[in-house]
């Protein structure tokens, strides 16, 4: 069993659509990441958090820890934000992140 | 501010050949790098990492190896490519082990 899983794995949406990501793990955590890849294979780091809630612009990143479970939500969608939207995890016992397969976002205009 | 800076974006080598891919970092000091490669259609595969100069782990065997020379840069090495080694090959770095990793533009590696 992965301890990082994503769902769904790929999600196509109308421009203005409201995303939802999700991301759950098996292991115990001190923070989660959250990472976007476009299409050319840049990797931008969206959000870290251990905790609550995170907003930047029309991106929210929230995480339950009892429940170990992440989503990522986008309000009022657009085209731009097609990419593969990648959640991850640091073990404890190294600096590797254990990443999640990637969720595949397709906004359509 | 911090930036991150990998090259070549693009490369083809033939299969034996030598490989070199550099990456630097400028506006922080003493950051952890790693070097990632994602093969086609697949996921982050965590190949070095580096938490000072000199100082290299290894998670995987492989053919490549890594060098730290300086405390912002971070080298890619392999001395014979193998047609395995073909992937899109990121650096990143972080200020410490629970702060966000911050990548480079990556090089997309083909062997002929």
């Amino acid at each position: 069993k992965n301890e990082v899983e994503q769902s769904p794995q790929n999600l196509t949406a109308q421009e203005g659509e409201f995303i939802t990501i999700n991301c759950s793990y098996s292991v115990g955590i001190s923070a989660l990441h959250w990472l976007q890849q476009h299409p050319g294979g840049g990797i931008v780091s969206l959000f870290m958090l251990s905790s609550g809630k995170k907003k930047h612009g029309r991106l929210i990143a929230t995480i339950n820890i009892q429940e170990k479970h992440s989503s990522l939500h986008i309000t009022a969608s657009h085209p731009r934000d097609s990419a593969v939207y990648i959640c991850a995890v640091p073990m404890d016992s190294n600096y590797q992140l254990i990443w999640g397969a990637g969720t595949k976002l397709i906004i359509k205009p | 501010s911090q930036t991150i800076h990998q090259w070549p974006a693009t490369l083809v080598q033939p299969v034996g050949s030598p490989l070199s891919l550099e990456c630097t970092v400028e506006g922080t000091s003493n950051p952890n790098l790693y070097w990632y490669r994602q093969a086609a259609g697949r996921g982050l595969q965590l190949l070095f990492y580096s938490v000072g100069i000199g100082q290299i782990s290894s998670e995987v065997p492989q053919n490549l190896s890594a060098s730290r020379p300086q405390d912002r840069q971070f080298i890619l090495s392999s001395k014979k490519l193998l047609l395995s080694d073909s992937g899109f090959y990121l650096c990143a770095w972080s200020g410490d082990r629970d702060q966000p990793q911050h990548f480079g533009d990556g090089t997309r590696l083909s062997i002929l």
